[in-house]
């Protein structure tokens, strides 16, 4: 059964680092989305993007937060300058021509 | 905003049906209600939605009250794998939409061997 694959499982950064969270969708998948979830609370709407832009996005995705499809497979979260309080978990999700949307098993993303 | 009420946390004994409820009093007309679970810390998974009619899969069935201002998500035989916090959520479904889903904070689901 196809899935939403996400790359790395874990990232540990610095403060003040850049740091490229990646995803590769469902293959036939039209609509992809990232979500975080802080540690003990709810996931959170980040981003949603469609042909090759951005079609919503949340007041947490500012302007530290980009989103890429750089090829026909990938989905990339940039994040310029890590703060403590980007630690989360990062999911990213993605819907075709049906009504649910698929979500990838995630990345821990640490910053010290 | 999830727009959708659930309590906190349940039990169910293993083996036996888990009925989790949802209000959702102020759901539109063209609104779908979607389930989904999440299993410690993985990304959320898909179980089941449902606009008017009851529907069931192999998962799980939904029970939808005919004013649509409630559910119930039964999962007929749970097992111990099936302890997680499950999501009630409501949102326009049409096809190629890009809406995104806006969780709350769920049911905590335990199932007791």
């Amino acid at each position: 059964e196809p899935e939403v694959t996400q790359t790395p499982s874990h990232q540990v950064t610095q403060m003040g680092q850049e740091v490229i969270l990646r995803c590769v969708p469902i293959s036939n998948h039209l609509y992809f989305y990232w979500y975080r979830q802080i540690l003990g609370q709810k996931v959170e709407f980040l981003v949603s993007f469609y042909n090759n832009e951005i079609s919503e996005k949340s007041e947490i995705f500012d302007d530290q937060f980009s989103v890429e499809r750089p090829d026909g497979s990938n989905f990339t979260l940039k994040i310029r300058s890590t703060k403590l309080e980007d630690s989360a978990m990062y999911f990213c999700a993605s819907t075709g021509e049906g009504y649910e949307q698929y979500f990838g098993p995630g990345t821990r993303l640490t910053v010290t | 905003d999830a727009k959708t009420t659930q309590p906190t946390s349940m039990d169910c004994a293993e083996g036996r049906a888990a009925n989790l409820p949802c209000n959702h009093s102020t759901i539109s007309g063209n609104e779908y209600v979607y389930w989904y679970r999440q299993i410690h810390s993985q990304g959320p998974q898909y179980i089941i939605h449902g606009l008017k009619n009851n529907e069931t899969n192999e998962m799980a069935s939904l029970i939808i009250t005919e004013d649509r201002k409630s559910s119930t998500l039964i999962l007929p035989h749970a097992t111990l794998r099936d302890t997680a916090v499950y999501y009630c959520i409501v949102r326009v479904a049409e096809r190629n939409t890009g809406n995104q889903f806006y969780f709350g904070t769920g049911t905590s689901l335990t199932v007791i061997p």
